[in-house]
């Protein structure tokens, strides 16, 4: 069965700096990897995610993912954080279920922003 | 604009009560999936569907069942509602194939049984 380890379940930072957030996962194919982002009291949000191809992906809000094959992990970096970054990411590997792929999701990462 | 709706933001629920959590998506999407949310527990899946009258297990089901009776909606019923059962509900819907495989979730809702 899959599964996503986030080993960090809070990270502080200040605004402006940079940040890093790990994942790791373990699957037995080729997985694929999904970032999603909640703000307080709203839904999930999809950041990014990896099927193939370019190992660094781009998402939205200039965040950007890159799957380490590896060393079995897809972080998620952004160059300089913004106060409205503040919120809780997850990682998620997707498993094929028919046509499908059904997300396993990580336990999360609370990101704070100091000014 | 894609849009999942839940019926509630907020329920109040007393011990062996049956509660019932609507969803419905405007997307005419085949799956959709109900979620319990937990501090320190990330996501968690209850059941999903990929199609009308058709469910699957996922790693929680107990305690629970659901009804999709159309595409569009995807009910979660709590038979008796217990106090472990308070937590956050989300649904989510997504395509079948074909398509980035991306999950749309509505807002939750945060259920508390008394």
């Amino acid at each position: 069965a899959q599964s996503v380890t986030q080993p960090d379940i809070h990270i502080t930072v200040s605004e402006g700096a940079s940040l890093e957030l790990r994942c790791n996962y373990s699957y037995g194919a080729t997985p694929y990897l999904f970032w999603y982002v909640q703000s307080p009291g709203q839904g999930l949000q999809l950041l990014l995610k990896y099927f193939s191809g370019d190992t660094l992906v781009q998402g939205i809000k200039g965040f950007e993912a890159e799957f380490k094959r590896s060393q079995s992990s897809f972080n998620l970096r952004k160059p300089s954080v913004h106060w409205s970054d503040a919120a809780e990411y997850f990682c998620a590997v997707g498993a094929r279920a028919g046509g499908s792929y059904i997300p396993t999701f990580g336990r999360g990462t609370s990101l704070i922003v100091h000014p | 604009d894609v849009k999942v709706t839940q019926s509630s933001r907020y329920l109040v629920k007393r011990t062996g009560e049956k509660v019932f959590l609507e969803c419905v998506q405007d997307m005419d999407h085949e799956n959709m999936f109900w979620y319990r949310q937990d501090p320190g527990l990330g996501l968690r899946l209850i059941y999903f569907s990929y199609d009308v009258k058709m469910k699957e297990k996922g790693d929680i089901p107990e305690g629970y069942s659901v009804s999709r009776e159309k595409k569009e909606r995807f009910s979660l019923i709590l038979e008796s509602a217990s106090t472990n059962q308070t937590s956050m509900y989300l649904c989510a819907s997504s395509r079948l194939a074909g398509g980035s495989h991306e999950q749309y979730f509505g807002p939750g809702t945060r259920l508390t049984v008394t």
